[in-house]
């Protein structure tokens, strides 16, 4: 059974780093064509694609944020982090991790954590 | 980038057909998914790669996409389908994933 926990702070001050982990189990990140990726939902809107790591250490931003994003395999190899950078009230959203199996779609989704940036 | 365009929202009676439609640029020549989320709950995949569904998604959901328009077809409507819906592709020359704008759907 594969799952995805995603933890963080849930209340980050402007300007400041906001470091997230997604924990998973019932797959292995190494195992070639698996990618993880992180997607946000701000309040009330859509979902939007974050940036993506893959099983041969790839990886690729969203173009709208990738001066303040870095994505990373965690210290245990079932973990998946992502920093943000110099956050503002704009950042403030539910952040999910989810796995695609086959590289092109989102098989499976952590449960989300909701990141509050306010001073 | 790529950009997918959906209608806001879409009401529909129980017992008859809703349609969901993803507009984009030869959207045709993409794989497109789709994801439905109902308030305070997870994205669901319930179909991929245009009008595959994955185990445990009823056929009552069914996809399709040609030419700069991809669409969602849920037959047979209940209340239980009252979600946002988004669909979702890989943009292959930026290698970047693209979600669309959400529609919510209304059971009246």
């Amino acid at each position: 059974q594969v799952t995805l926990k995603e933890s963080g702070p849930a209340l980050v001050k402007p300007t400041q780093t906001l470091t997230l982990t997604c924990a998973f189990s019932g797959f292995s990140l190494s195992t070639s064509g698996v990618r993880v990726s992180w997607i946000r939902q701000p309040p009330g809107k859509a979902l939007e694609w974050l940036a993506r790591i893959d099983w041969d250490d790839e990886i690729v931003y969203s173009p709208s944020l990738n001066t303040r994003l870095a994505i990373s395999k965690g210290t245990s190899k079932n973990q998946v982090v992502l920093t943000v950078t110099n956050v503002g009230p704009f950042d403030t959203a539910t952040y999910y991790c989810a796995r695609a199996y086959s590289g092109t779609h989102f098989d499976d989704w952590g449960q989300g954590t909701l990141v509050t940036v306010s001073s | 980038s790529f950009v997918l365009t959906q209608p806001p929202s879409v009401s529909v009676a129980p017992g008859q057909t809703a349609t969901i439609t993803c507009g984009g640029n030869n959207i045709e020549s993409k794989s497109v998914h789709w994801y439905l989320q109902k308030p305070g709950q997870v994205p669901v995949l319930v179909v991929y790669d245009d009008s595959a569904r994955p185990s445990g998604i009823r056929e009552r959901f069914s996809g399709s996409n040609s030419g700069n328009t991809a669409t969602l077809t849920i037959s047979r409507v209940e209340a239980g389908d009252e979600a946002d819906y988004y669909c979702q592709v890989w943009d292959s020359s930026s290698d970047h994933y693209v979600f669309g704008t959400g529609t919510k759907v209304t059971v009246l």
